[in-house]
This record gives C-alpha cells, structure tokens and sequence, in this order.
C-alpha cells in the first residue's frame, strides 16, 4: 500500500542552527499532511499541518513546505534548541480519516 | 493538551490472559484511533471508531477487539495476550467532519509487557 517516509532516521543539530527535517510521500491522492514531535516516554505532539492548496505554512519557528510535483515534505525549526531534540513524524491522510505515518527522524540538538 | 487519557499507564501481563487499555476523551471527539508502535515500524493503526459502536479495523488487528459504548469511551482488548503484544499503545482522538480530515491528538500512551 501507499506508505510515507523519511529520507534520515536520525539529525544532529548545533544548538541556534536551523534544521531541516524531510519526508518522502508515495499517495498522489493525499491532501493533507501534518507533523508531529515525540518527547521520550510521550505521546505524538502536533506540530502544524498543511493540506495540499498550500505550499508553506509557517508557525512559531516551524515552516513545513509541500511540494506536491516531487511529493515532498518538509519541517524547518528555526533556531534549534536543546528542548527540540525528539522524533519527528511526518503523515499523510488515507482513506475513512485515517493517517500514514512514516518511521520518524531522530532529532539530536548539540550544546 | 487534548483532553484525553490512558489506563492503565503501565501493565505486565502473562501470556494467554485478557487484558483491557482504556481509552478517556473529555473533548466530545467523533473520531477515536488504537496505535501500537514498535521500533522499526513507526505508529501502526489496529481498529478506530467513528461513532459510538461503529467501529473498523485497522492494518494490524489481529487479536485485538475494540469496544465503544460512549462517545467519550473506546477499549481495546487483547482476548489472548501473547509476546508479540508487547509494545506501547497510543490512542487518538479526531474532531474529523464536514468530509476533511483534522489533526490526531495523542494520549500519553500504555507501556505493555507481556511474558
């Protein structure tokens, strides 16, 4: 089936710099896409999501960035802090409401 | 965050006995959603709800049942806990409508081990 993934399962960051988390989606069909951050021992956060008439979205210190014509997706954290560091996932919508998630990127921010 | 709950929070349990996670949602959400995540395979769906005692399967519901009685209610039962069961479950809850899919909130999720 149609799946979603990330092209690095793990990014170390210095702490201040911008990162740039990618994602791979399959679905041409999929309108719809979010970001999510997982802190040890918790749940998925929401981060922002964009839906597909969209390009770029920007919240605070998160631009996530679609390009539909290669299925590509992006997260941008500007100024990275060491509160940052957590797995990241990017997902996709499906069929009857349900989510594709991929497999994450594990975010590492340096002192 | 959402309002939404888990219990229990951590279980051990032995192989061949039933076991029950609970899922609590103060939001009057529509949508309910079982995880289980292992390493190497992300957040894999094993039934959701979409309406009190409507509900359907997901990509890996083999030997789990799930149950919703009340809006604010969803259970997830291992009829027959076996190892393979071991994981951390998340549940999700959706204000999914009007035909457009809504962001998933997460509860904290609950640690199972069986042996």
């Amino acid at each position: 089936g149609e799946s979603v993934g990330l092209h690095l399962p793990t990014l170390s960051v210095q702490e201040g710099d911008n990162s740039i988390i990618n994602c791979a989606y399959s679905n041409s069909a999929s309108d719809y896409f979010i970001w999510y951050k997982q802190e040890s021992g918790k749940g998925p956060q929401f981060i922002i999501d964009i839906r597909s008439n969209m390009d770029k979205r920007q919240g605070q210190r998160v631009t996530v960035l679609l390009n539909k014509t290669v299925k590509h997706l992006s997260l941008q954290i500007a100024a990275t802090q060491p509160g940052d560091s957590a797995v990241y996932f990017c997902a996709e919508n499906g069929d009857d409401y349900k989510l594709s998630f991929g497999a994450g990127t594990t975010v590492t921010v340096r002192a | 965050d959402a309002g939404i709950t888990q219990s229990p929070r951590h279980k051990v349990t032995e192989t061949g006995t039933p076991v029950t996670l609970r899922c609590h949602q103060t939001e009057n959400h529509r949508y309910m959603y079982w995880y289980r995540q292992d390493p190497g395979h992300g957040l894999r769906l094993i039934h959701y709800s979409y309406g009190v005692k409507d509900t359907d399967k997901g990509e890996v519901s083999d030997g789990y049942s799930v149950s919703r009685s009340k809006t604010e209610d969803f259970l997830l039962t291992l009829e027959s806990a076996t190892s393979s069961q071991t994981s951390v479950y998340f549940c999700a809850i959706s204000g999914t409508s009007g035909g457009q899919t809504y962001e998933q909130y997460f509860g904290p999720g609950t640690r199972l081990t069986v042996t």
